[in-house]
């Protein structure tokens, strides 16, 4: 049963970057499978919001929208991945899950509990 | 790339059935057979309800069932319960590796 949670700070201050990990249980990321390793988004009281997924530790895909300001990147070591967003203002603000994504990328099953992101002025 | 397209709610009585719609375009919805539904309680992360169109993961009642009609997917729960009152969320592969949801949807059980 793979386990995900996130974590990282609560508040950003804008302009900076966001900076959130996702440490993984009971499944290695590093495994050849056909599993990426994403990030979504909720605003409060909106919808959500595909960020981006990391595929065997070295493929990115991004939303188009997000892309100039993301990273993704994994840390096999660790059982992690993370996430990077720059230059953030209070558009950003949003509960950040990360996931195990499968079926070309489209079924999400596995979410961490998800962490409420606020940028502050 | 715009978001899917979905009522913003919906409701039904008890034992009824009601049907959810995400309308996309030829190049996500209508172009992949990777459409999945997402349920959403208040507070709660969301739960897979539906994928690959059609396909009901392990523990989803039969209830929850999903189609497709052109560019058009759609949830239909049946035998409406109090408990499947939440925001249901369809997303769909939209090609060159994105993924696009839709806004969403608020079911009330009258």
């Amino acid at each position: 049963q793979v386990q995900l949670q996130e974590s990282g700070p609560g508040v950003v201050k804008s302009s900076e970057t966001l900076s959130l990990t996702c440490t993984v249980s009971g499944y290695s990321i590093s495994s050849d499978s056909d599993y990426y390793w994403g990030w979504i988004r909720q605003p409060p009281g909106k919808g959500l919001e595909w960020i981006g997924n990391i595929y065997h530790s070295e493929n990115t895909y991004l939303n188009p929208s997000l892309k100039s300001r993301v990273t993704i990147s994994v840390d096999t070591s660790k059982n992690q991945f993370s996430l990077k967003v720059s230059s953030v203002t209070a558009a950003d603000t949003a509960v950040y899950y990360c996931a195990r994504v499968g079926g070309e990328m489209s079924t999400i099953a596995d979410w961490g509990q998800g962490t409420l992101v606020t940028v502050s002025s | 790339q715009s978001a899917l397209t979905q009522p913003p709610s919906a409701s039904g009585s008890p034992r009824q059935s009601v049907t959810i719609s995400c309308t996309g375009t030829s190049s996500d919805v209508g172009g992949y057979n990777y459409v999945s539904w997402y349920q959403q309680h208040p507070g709660k992360v969301p739960k897979l309800m539906i994928y690959e169109v059609s396909k009901r993961p392990s523990g989803v009642p039969d209830r929850f069932s999903g189609s497709k009609s052109g560019n058009t997917a759609s949830l239909t729960v049946s035998g409406l319960q109090a408990e499947d009152e939440a925001d249901y969320y369809c997303s769909s592969y939209a090609g060159s590796n994105n993924l696009l949801f839709g806004g969403g949807t608020k079911l009330t059980v009258l």
